[in-house]
């Protein structure tokens, strides 16, 4: 298996561009995460699916964050308008099981976005 | 008070040295316990996971102290290629897995 696969590896856009990550997640998969990271908050979770199915979008920061997963092999995030306070590196992980005992998520090797 | 607590460091250590990372975690719920590990500018990858019992995997000893609600991760023997910085994550009901901020190893020869 190719493993989680995301792109673009890297994005650099004007403030107010709309930006679109995307990501393909292991086969098989049941579970699919959405994560950022910075410096300053570390990790931190935005949005995850189960089949598909939106679960938990508690950590998305604001109405500009939206995440889609139209199938079992594909997931969108995006930001409309993005602001410079949304450069980060953005991680996308897959699992069998949200539990994830014993194996823990795959991560995908991430966007780094930078906002000018 | 945040979820998963970790020291920052770093720890710089010189190859052959023995070194312990510590993490607290805020909720008794918690259900499901790791080790990931991320080098620089890469993504994070499972290290191990943590069990009640303890658990050994080669040079890396995982503990978990449910009553006091910490996690522990003994690095024996520390190579140079154990630099990278070490994630303590917790999984509770109801939720995704929770990240520390991470520890920061530096190993030197």
């Amino acid at each position: 298996d190719a493993g989680v696969i995301q792109s673009p590896r890297h994005e650099v856009t004007e403030m107010g561009q709309e930006v679109t990550l995307r990501c393909k997640p292991i086969s098989g998969h049941d579970y699919l995460f959405w994560y950022r990271q910075t410096m300053m908050r570390g990790l931190e979770l935005l949005i995850y699916f189960n089949n598909n199915v939106p679960i938990d979008d508690s950590g998305m920061p604001e109405d500009r964050f939206s995440a889609k997963m139209p199938n079992a092999s594909f997931s969108t995030l995006k930001i409309q308008p993005s602001e410079p306070r949304d450069s980060a590196v953005y991680f996308c992980a897959s699992s069998f099981t949200r539990l994830a005992t014993n194996y823990g998520y795959t991560f995908g090797s991430g966007t780094r976005l930078t906002v000018v | 008070r945040k979820e998963v607590e970790q020291d920052p460091g770093p720890f710089n250590v010189p190859e052959g040295a023995t070194v312990a990372f510590n993490c607290t975690y805020s909720n008794s719920a918690s259900q499901s316990f790791f080790w990931y590990r991320q080098d620089c500018r890469k993504e994070p990858k499972l290290l191990m996971s943590v069990y009640s019992s303890g658990n050994e995997d080669g040079r890396f000893t995982a503990q978990l102290n449910r009553a006091s609600q910490y996690i522990s991760l003994l690095i024996r023997d520390s190579k140079l290629s154990d630099s990278a910085t070490y994630l303590c994550v917790v999984n509770q009901a109801g939720t995704a897995l929770i990240f520390g901020k991470g520890t920061t190893l530096s190993v030197s020869s």
